[in-house]
């Protein structure tokens, strides 16, 4: 089975700097896909990013990029320009079996104005 | 264009007592999936419907039962509920050949006491 594993419980950042959010999976499979997901606390989960395995460019949305670390199985997320409304749970996932999510415990991140 | 709906948005209910939480997925998806999520803690899969059967099932208890419907809602059940049993429920939305793009509903806390 895989396992999904975040170190950090919680991260602060200054508005309008950086931030990196950590994550590392195992799994057996040779193909799938892994992502981030944003909850607020109106506890609906959004898509931030999503990165396919066989594809060794990293995958950018607008100021999230992430560095997926094929070998050593690391999946990392990058937030450029923080903003307050960044503030919120983020959670790292894999894809298994093709249907089934696989959930990290989360990292609250908290932006500082 | 209709998201991922959920209902109840909370609901309490007794020790013992059986729930039926609602999920509509977004329009012209035909894959639901259902994750419980404790408090502080990442979701959990439960179990995916598509064509009206359960596809995949994740480490719950028979307690825990679905049900998809020809218009592709679902319903989850749940069946003697125990303390433990008090969580978010979160409902996902995919189309069966993209299971790589789901879309969450805002999801049903529930509180048994």
């Amino acid at each position: 089975a895989q396992t999904v594993t975040q170190s950090q419980p919680e991260m602060s950042v200054q508005e309008a700097e950086t931030v990196t959010l950590s994550c590392t999976y195992d799994t057996s499979e040779s193909d799938y896909y892994l992502f981030w997901y944003k909850q607020p606390p109106s506890r609906q989960m959004i898509l931030v990013i999503r990165q396919e395995a066989y594809k060794q460019q990293n995958a950018t949305e607008n100021r999230f990029s992430v560095n997926f670390q094929k070998a050593a199985k690391s999946f990392s997320l990058k937030i450029s320009d923080s903003q307050l409304g960044d503030a919120a749970m983020y959670f790292c996932a894999c894809l298994e079996n093709g249907n089934k999510l696989v959930f990290g415990a989360g990292t609250i991140l908290r932006v500082k104005s | 264009d209709a998201g991922v709906t959920q209902s109840p948005t909370h609901l309490i209910k007794t020790r013992g007592q059986q729930v039926t939480l609602r999920c509509s997925p977004k329009s012209g998806h035909d894959t639901v999936s259902w994750y419980q999520q404790a408090l502080g803690q990442g979701p959990q899969f439960i179990f995916q419907y598509y064509e009206e059967e359960e596809r995949q099932r994740g480490n719950f208890p028979d307690r825990f039962s679905g049900h998809q419907f020809p218009n592709y809602s679902s319903e989850l059940n749940v069946n003697a509920l125990l303390l433990g049993d008090s969580a978010l429920y979160l409902c996902a939305s995919s189309l069966g050949d993209s299971p790589y793009e789901q879309y969450f509903g805002p999801g049903t806390r529930l509180t048994v006491t």
